[in-house]
């Protein structure tokens, strides 16, 4: 049964505009989430992370929001860069461990 | 640079061969872990290794066979594998383990099983 769900497989949007990638989880014990960013033919690079005691973090044009109630986060970047084409995946933690998505592939448009 | 090496970057070998896969972290962290990316599945945690020691052993198959000699390098040995084996293996260090942990991958290894 998967803890960290991205529902999403991929996501394509002009560049320029916002992008909206969306996370679900089921683990209540998770205390940090974070998000990966992963291009072609390499190793996946941190991003964005937020402890579950807050409900925003933002950094440059990435923020991460996160809903505890509903057990969902999401990462907007905004503006939309071509360079922003990669897939994303959404993490958390609890125990030590990491758990991850399967990753949303962003497509940003011309 | 990720300051994470991986090496071979691709790898094809047969169910009755043996390979091994290296990674070498140069970011003078303590924690290192093997992760299995699977098409359309999760990242996997495999095994976790801290300052050498095997901390995690995430029910993975006993052809399977890591080791950790130092901090810096992490071995994957491989044999009779089977073709669903086939994926790409992230190697990732960490400074600590049990604070927060922000990863660093490597490029990974591509492996084929035929």
């Amino acid at each position: 049964d998967q803890q960290v769900k991205q529902n999403s497989p991929s996501l394509s949007v002009q560049e320029g505009r916002i992008s909206i990638l969306n996370c679900d989880y089921t683990n209540s014990m998770f205390d940090y989430f974070l998000w990966y960013k992963k291009y072609p033919a390499e190793g996946p690079t941190f991003l964005i992370s937020i402890s579950s005691i807050k409900d925003k973090n933002e950094d440059g044009r990435f923020t991460v929001f996160l809903n505890k109630s509903a057990k969902h986060l999401s990462l907007h970047i905004v503006p939309s860069q071509p360079g922003d084409s990669a897939v994303y995946f959404c993490a958390a933690r609890a125990d030590d461990k990491i758990i991850f998505g399967k990753g949303t592939r962003l497509h940003i448009l011309p | 640079e990720t300051g994470v090496t991986q090496t071979p970057r691709h790898l094809v070998m047969g169910m009755t061969n043996k390979k091994s896969l290296k990674c070498e972290q140069h970011l003078g962290h303590n924690a290192m872990y093997w992760y299995k990316q699977s098409a359309k599945k999760p990242l996997e945690l495999m095994f976790v290794y801290n300052f050498k020691e095997q901390t995690e052993n995430n029910s993975v198959p006993s052809r399977f066979s890591p080791e950790c000699p130092n901090s810096s390098h992490l071995f994957l040995h491989l044999h009779t594998l089977q073709p669903e084996d086939s994926a790409l293996y992230l190697c990732a260090s960490s400074q600590g383990q049990g604070v927060l942990v922000k990863l660093f991958f490597g490029s990974g290894t591509q492996l084929s099983v035929l």
